[in-house]
C-alpha cells in the first residue's frame, strides 16, 4: 500500500516559469490538500478538495491552481512561480471530508524558484 | 479566520526531564485537536489526538490536555529521550461539518542526552 505519493522530491525552477507537483493516494481517501512548510511558520494550507470536481482555497491560496479530476489524484500547479513560493509542499490527504481524522502526508517536495 | 497559535517555538529539555508544548485556538466551533511529530527531512505523522469531549488522553509517554472554555490544549511528554527531538505541531479542525486543518507554527524540541 502506497500511502500518498508526490512527485517530484526536489525541484529548482526560475522565476517566471511553470510546473504542476504530483500527488495521488491509493486509499480511496474523499479528502486531499496541500499545503507549504516555511521555517518558524507551521504548515499552511493552500488549497484542498473534498471530492471528485470539488476545490477550494485554504490559508495562503494566491499563486496556486488545483483541479480534482480523480479520486486518486490532486496536483496543484504553480503558473508562475516567484522566489517567495520556494518552499517544502506537502500533499495531505484523510478518509473523510468531514473532518476529526488524522492526515496522511506525502514525503514532500523541496521547491526552489530563482 | 481560524488561527492556531503554539508556544514555545524552541525547547530544550535535558534526557529524563518531562517538555510541555501548549496552543490556543481561536475558532470556538473545532472539536478535534491533533499533535504531529516531524523527526528532520520526514513528513508529519499523527502522534496522538483528542476531541472536545474528553479533558485528557494518554499513550504511554505523551498526553495531551484540552480546556475548552479557555480554547487551551498542551502536550506533555515525559521521561524525554533523545529520539524524542524532533518538531511538533498542534492543529485544530471540526469533526463533522469543517474541512479545513489550521496548524501551529510548530516547536523544535531538542532532548540532550
Amino acid at each position: 500500500n502506497a500511502g500518498v505519493t508526490q512527485t517530484p522530491k526536489f525541484q529548482v525552477l526560475k522565476t517566471g516559469q511553470s510546473m504542476t507537483l504530483q500527488c495521488a493516494q491509493d486509499m480511496n481517501h474523499e479528502y486531499m490538500s496541500w499545503y507549504r512548510q516555511d521555517p518558524g511558520m507551521g504548515l499552511r494550507l493552500i488549497h484542498y478538495s473534498v471530492g471528485a470536481g470539488i476545490t477550494d482555497q485554504g490559508e495562503v491560496p494566491n499563486g496556486y491552481n488545483v483541479s480534482r479530476s480523480t479520486t486518486e489524484d490532486f496536483p496543484l500547479r504553480l503558473l508562475s512561480a516567484a522566489p517567495s513560493q520556494t518552499s517544502v509542499y506537502f500533499c495531505a490527504s484523510r478518509l473523510s471530508a468531514a473532518g476529526g481524522e488524522k492526515l496522511f502526508f506525502g514525503s514532500g517536495t523541496q521547491l526552489s524558484v530563482l | 479566520g481560524e488561527n492556531v497559535e503554539q508556544h514555545p517555538s524552541t525547547l530544550s529539555v535535558q534526557e529524563g526531564d518531562s517538555a510541555v508544548i501548549k496552543c490556543t485556538y481561536s475558532d470556538s466551533a473545532s472539536n478535534y485537536f491533533p499533535w504531529y511529530k516531524q523527526e528532520l527531512g520526514k513528513r508529519p505523522q499523527l502522534i496522538i489526538d483528542i476531541r472536545s469531549n474528553v479533558g485528557e488522553k494518554k499513550d504511554q509517554r505523551i498526553a495531551v490536555t484540552l480546556n475548552k472554555t479557555a480554547k487551551h490544549f498542551s502536550l506533555h511528554i515525559t521521561e524525554t529521550q533523545p529520539e524524542d527531538s524532533a518538531v511538533y505541531f498542534c492543529a485544530a479542525s471540526r469533526e463533522g461539518g469543517g474541512f479545513k486543518t489550521i496548524f501551529g507554527a510548530g516547536t523544535r524540541l531538542f532532548v540532550k542526552a
